[in-house]
């Protein structure tokens, strides 16, 4: 079965820092990845996919997430964090059965401490 | 915007009503899907409507139940609600690009 984990549920960053949130997948085939954001008591907001290609991604808001097949990982990163950045970001697989929903992680809240 | 419209905002409802949830699509998504997403949660597939036919739903009892339209709009509906339906109720469009999101119904239920 198809899966994403988060293995943080929060991650604390001062501002200005790099920042980088995990995600691990498992899944058959080629995996088609995803994260987003999610401000409070907001919907999500596309961020970044991979579907093939380049191991790096660029995404929205200086956002980049580096694909890595052998590690199974898709984490997500940012050179310079910005207390704007403070929200949830989610992970997530496109599972091929079902039409091709999303399977999504737990969520990570990031914090950027000024 | 996000292209993808989603009412109400917010909805009170009592245990064991029903209630009908909506979402309209300013891009004409011909695929639509439907997550609950309980708090402290990420998202949980519900259903998925394909030319108005479902063709996927997750782990959800049938009093889950949707419907799409020929304009691409859609319903949530679910009856005999429960306490632990309360949840930020999520539709999405889906194109071959990818999937957009509305900001959610979030639903609580006494």
């Amino acid at each position: 079965a198809q899966s994403v984990a988060q293995p943080e549920d929060q991650v604390n960053v001062a501002e200005g820092n790099p920042l980088t949130v995990k995600c691990t997948y498992s899944v058959s085939g080629n995996p088609y990845l995803f994260w987003y954001v999610q401000y409070p008591n907001r919907g999500l907001q596309f961020l970044l996919k991979y579907i093939t290609g380049d191991n790096l991604v660029k995404g929205s808001y200086g956002f980049e997430a580096e694909f890595n097949k052998s590690q199974t990982s898709f984490h997500l990163k940012k050179p310079s964090a910005l207390v704007s950045d403070s929200a949830l970001y989610f992970c997530a697989v496109r599972d091929y059965n079902q039409g091709g929903k999303l399977i999504f992680g737990q969520g990570t809240e990031l914090s950027v401490k000024p | 915007e996000t292209g993808v419209t989603q009412s109400p905002t917010h909805l009170i409802k009592t245990r064991g009503q029903q209630v009908t949830l909506r979402c309209s699509s300013q891009s004409g998504h011909n695929t639509v899907s439907w997550y609950q997403q309980a708090l402290g949660q990420g998202p949980q597939f519900i259903f998925q409507y394909y030319r108005e036919e479902e063709n996927g739903r997750g782990n959800f009892p049938p009093r889950f139940s949707g419907l799409q339209f020929p304009n691409y709009s859609s319903e949530l509906n679910v009856n005999a609600l429960e306490l632990d339906d309360s949840a930020l109720y999520l539709c999405a469009g889906i194109r071959i690009d990818g999937y957009t999101f509305g900001s959610g119904t979030r639903l609580t239920v006494v």
